[in-house]
């Protein structure tokens, strides 16, 4: 069964630090998205994809995050400038076939250590 | 602003018997009803979903109840496995917009 992929599976960085988490969805998907979850708290929405350009986003996706599709197959979340809080395992998903409530399927996660 | 929640963080249900688990939201827009399963140090499955249209789904072991006025749904599983053992996350959309419960971890006990 075709599968979201996330790499990496953990990721360091130091706090100031620019970090870019990349995804490759299932192939044939139009829609993407990024999650996150804070250890202990629940799976957060920060924002959805879809025709190359950015269909929704929460609060949290500020000025310091940003999405790109730079090829057919990547999908990457950047951060500019880390911070401590934004520690947290961030989720890749992709959707649908055209039809926005479609069951998301996820991939296994990137956990992300501010230092 | 918690729209969805789950308000059991655990439950433990001995094997063969039926696990329900629930779940509230506040916001009448969301038309559109998730329930994953997550294993530790893997992202959440789909495990089944319900339309704003209907109040019931029913896929294999997995049942999820639908309840508008209440605003309520909640899954049920029978009977129930020790593989079942995991984290229940629901989650409601409206658009491209998914909000996520805070999960319930299911243990059951062989």
């Amino acid at each position: 069964e075709p599968e979201v992929t996330q790499t990496p599976s953990h990721q360091v960085t130091q706090m100031g630090q620019e970090v870019i988490l990349r995804c490759v969805p299932i192939s044939n998907h139009l829609y993407f998205y990024w999650y996150r979850q804070i250890l202990g708290q629940k799976v957060e929405f920060l924002v959805s994809f879809y025709n190359n350009e950015i269909s929704e986003k929460s609060e949290i996706f500020d000025d310091q995050f940003s999405v790109e599709r730079p090829d057919g197959s990547n999908f990457t979340l950047k951060i500019r400038s880390t911070k401590l809080e934004d520690s947290a395992m961030y989720f890749c998903a992709s959707s649908g076939q055209g039809i926005p409530n479609q069951p998301q399927h996820f991939g296994d996660g990137t956990r992300l250590s501010i230092l | 602003d918690q729209q969805v929640k789950q308000n059991s963080p655990s439950l433990s249900v001995q094997e063969g018997r039926i696990s329900i688990l629930n779940c509230d939201y506040t916001n009448s827009m969301f038309d559109y009803f998730l329930w994953y399963k997550k294993y530790p140090a893997e992202g959440p499955t789909f495990l089944i979903s319900i339309s704003s249209i209907k109040d019931k789904n029913e896929d294999g072991r997995f049942t999820v109840f639908l309840n508008k006025s209440a605003k309520h749904l909640s899954l049920h599983i029978v009977p129930s496995q020790p593989g079942d053992s995991a984290v229940y996350f629901c989650a409601a959309s409206t658009g491209n917009q998914f909000y996520f419960g805070t999960g319930t971890s299911l243990t059951v006990i062989p």
